[in-house]
């Protein structure tokens, strides 16, 4: 089955920095990268994905980057504000799979 | 249209008592999934379910979890006899079905059981 690893399990950036959390994989039939925010109390929100014909993709201050040979996809905050802080989870997958596997997650504290 | 919506939010149950989650999903979605997380842990996978069918349930303990989604109405997550440890935050999420846009899975704001 797939195996889901994040890195770092938690970060804390000053405000106004840039934030990357790394998300390595290890089923290659993996095609769908997103990544997941979860603030306390809620439930996870999808924030931004990328398939796997693609290498980037960016929407305002947050980008994912997939590199599929090494088998990794990283999200990227830039500019970071207080509202960034929360639990990041991502979650690769197949259209064809039955079930979805979540990293770990990575609690990112902003600090003013 | 509505996003997910589970009840109850909030739940307290006595040791052998039995939970009930249920959960709507979203309009036109026919496929959910159930997660538990524990308090600062992860989402880990317990069912997924069409309409009328269990897909898979590899991570459902096989006693006192059950879990259903009829043709009409929420899907039900079913914790029979209950004990401190389901204690945990229950969510659910659902999509419009496999294929490419399959894995886009929209989360409820959860159900929080607590055992006591």
């Amino acid at each position: 089955g797939e195996n889901v690893e994040q890195h770092p399990s938690t970060l804390s950036v000053q405000e106004g920095d840039s934030a990357v959390i790394k998300c390595t994989y290890s089923d290659s039939a993996s095609n769908y990268f997103p990544w997941y925010k979860q603030e306390l109390g809620k439930g996870p929100q999808l924030i931004i994905d990328i398939r796997s014909n693609v290498g980037e993709k960016k929407d305002q201050r947050i980008a994912v980057t997939l590199n599929k040979t090494a088998k990794h996809f990283s999200l990227h905050i830039t500019e970071t504000q207080p509202e960034d802080s929360a639990v990041y989870f991502c979650a690769p997958g197949d259209s064809s799979a039955s079930k979805i596997i979540f990293g770990s997650g990575t609690r990112l504290s902003i600090r003013p | 249209n509505a996003g997910v919506m589970q009840n109850p939010r909030h739940l307290v149950r006595r040791r052998g008592q039995e939970a009930r989650l249920r959960c709507s999903p979203m309009k036109g979605h026919s496929h959910v999934y159930w997660y538990r997380q524990l308090p600062e842990e992860g989402l880990k996978f317990m069912v997924y379910l069409q309409k009328e069918n269990i897909i898979d349930e590899s991570g459902m303990p096989k006693e006192r979890f059950s879990a259903e989604f009829p043709k009409e109405g929420p899907s039900i997550l079913r914790i029979q006899q209950v004990v401190r440890g389901d204690s945990a935050a229950y969510f659910c999420a659902s999509s419009p079905g496999a294929g490419a846009s399959g894995n886009t899975i929209y989360f409820g704001e959860g159900s929080w059981l607590t055992v006591v």
